[in-house]
């Protein structure tokens, strides 16, 4: 799996949108964008992924800029229940797609009330 | 239905001793991770078993450490003669085919915390 970039942490107001960026420049084709959030004391959860199309589903948004090289996690309306480690990972779609995670540092995100 | 589960969440072992991890992943689940967790680290991979067949165990750090999923389904992860560098959260993932070819998303459970003392 390729390697990701993501800020060490952010922090964002309550019931605001938060954008999470990543950078993968070093993205293959047939790589997917996967993210994966860590609330405290828990295991990671799936959170969205993507090839090329933005993608949207009832946790987020995921825009994915035209040449691929970086992505936006969108949380439309953060709530303090968001407050976890983000991270952002690439997937073979063609290989070993049962493949283990490589997982980064992450982004670490703090909800202010 | 049910998620991933882990037993015990949470121990508490003297240098020296082993232990004993264990992971029940989603009824029907082929694949099964086992990944540790350092403070303020992202996961990382130990081992993997696809049924009872262990295919990948290239990230287990030495060989203290061993795996087993004998019947398929709930699996062990034993530390034998733990150090205190083996304190960390152990993380176990299960996964399953999804509908279209795309990469498995895995399914974590909440992890046992082992400290080693």
């Amino acid at each position: 799996d390729a390697k990701t970039t993501q800020p060490n942490s952010m922090e964002s107001n309550e019931e605001e949108p938060v954008h999470l960026p990543c950078n993968h420049s070093t993205i293959s084709g047939t790589d997917y964008i996967h993210w994966y959030r860590q609330l405290p004391s828990q295991g990671p959860e799936y959170v969205i992924h993507g090839l090329t199309s933005n993608v949207n589903n009832r946790m987020a948004s995921l825009a994915i800029a035209e040449d691929r090289k970086s992505s936006t996690l969108i949380l439309h309306r953060a709530t303090l229940r968001d407050a976890a480690v983000y991270y952002c990972i690439l997937r073979d779609g063609v290989g070993n797609r049962d493949d283990k995670i490589i997982f980064g540092k992450g982004t670490r995100l703090h909800i202010l009330p | 239905g049910a998620g991933v589960s882990q037993s015990p969440r949470y121990k508490v072992a003297k240098r020296g001793q082993d232990v004993a991890l264990r992971c029940d992943p989603i009824s029907g689940h082929v694949s099964l991770f086992w990944y540790q967790q350092a403070l303020g680290q992202g996961p990382e991979f130990l081992t993997y078993f696809q049924n009872e067949a262990q295919l990948d165990k290239s990230g287990l750090p030495s060989d203290r450490f061993f795996a087993e999923r004998p019947e398929g389904s709930v699996s062990t992860l034993k530390i034998q003669r733990t150090q205190q560098e083996d304190s960390a959260v152990y993380l176990c993932a299960s996964s399953s085919p999804p509908l279209v070819q795309q990469p498995y998303e895995q399914y974590f459970g909440p992890g046992t915390r082992l400290t080693v003392t």
